[in-house]
């Protein structure tokens, strides 16, 4: 247990909806990254937030947005769903801002978009 | 630009046989970081090690090892003796620690399956 957790596990949801992803980070950790892995793509980066600033941008959609709140978890939002994101969706912290640092995943949430 | 080659799709090996996973990386910065990440069936990824590159000692770990060689730019991890349990996809990624940009390049991964 990497003591990141993420909600829900699963979601299926229909194209054209919008959806929110949660993820609270270890315990001191203050990064909070997010991957989306499809089959096709494998392991994407998508936005990195650091003590609630944004932090690095990678491969994020215009209809994606995320957020990192106060008590340090974060949310992502997907709206405007399409088949195509239909993804396993990653959460990971680390206790710095950089990319040098090692990350801890959570479990992930598996979206379906019917 | 920033690339890292995991050319190994899928190694199939039976159980005690040593293993090799390959990876290659390219970058242009002398300050940089290397991973790997384990992804077993359950799917969340595992940790496993992180070397800089003024590092180029070899690591063991247990039944684990791995073999940075910067003049090859290759960080190879090997498998001893190999377990059922080992079945996973194996990530292999890059930083670089002078990118503003501050992104973890990641390798396509290497789905190893060990049969009993």
């Amino acid at each position: 247990d990497s003591g990141v957790t993420q909600t829900p596990k699963h979601l299926i949801t229909a194209t054209g909806q919008r959806v929110t992803l949660r993820c609270s980070p270890r315990s001191g950790d203050l990064s909070v990254y997010w991957y989306q892995q499809s089959l096709d793509q494998g392991l994407q980066f998508l936005i990195q937030y650091y003590n609630g600033e944004e932090r690095a941008k990678g491969n994020i959609l215009e209809r994606f947005s995320a957020q990192q709140f106060p008590d340090l978890h974060s949310e992502l939002n997907l709206s405007s769903l399409e088949l195509g994101d239909s993804a396993l969706y990653f959460c990971a912290s680390s206790v710095g801002d950089g990319m040098t640092d090692e990350q801890y995943f959570g479990p992930g949430t598996r979206l379906t978009v019917t | 630009a920033q690339k890292v080659t995991q050319a190994q799709t899928e190694i199939s090996v039976v159980e005690k046989e040593d293993v090799t996973l390959d990876c290659v990386y390219e970058t242009r910065d002398t300050t940089y970081y290397l991973f790997w990440y384990k992804q077993p069936p359950s799917g969340e990824l595992v940790f496993l090690i992180r070397r800089n590159s003024f590092d180029e000692q070899n690591e063991i770990s247990g039944r684990y090892s791995w073999n940075f060689q910067k003049s090859t730019s290759s960080f190879n991890f090997t498998i001893t003796a190999s377990q059922v349990v080992d079945s996973a996809v194996y990530f292999c990624a890059l930083s670089e620690a002078g990118d503003s940009n501050y992104q973890l390049i990641w390798g396509a991964g290497t789905k190893l399956i060990i049969k009993p």
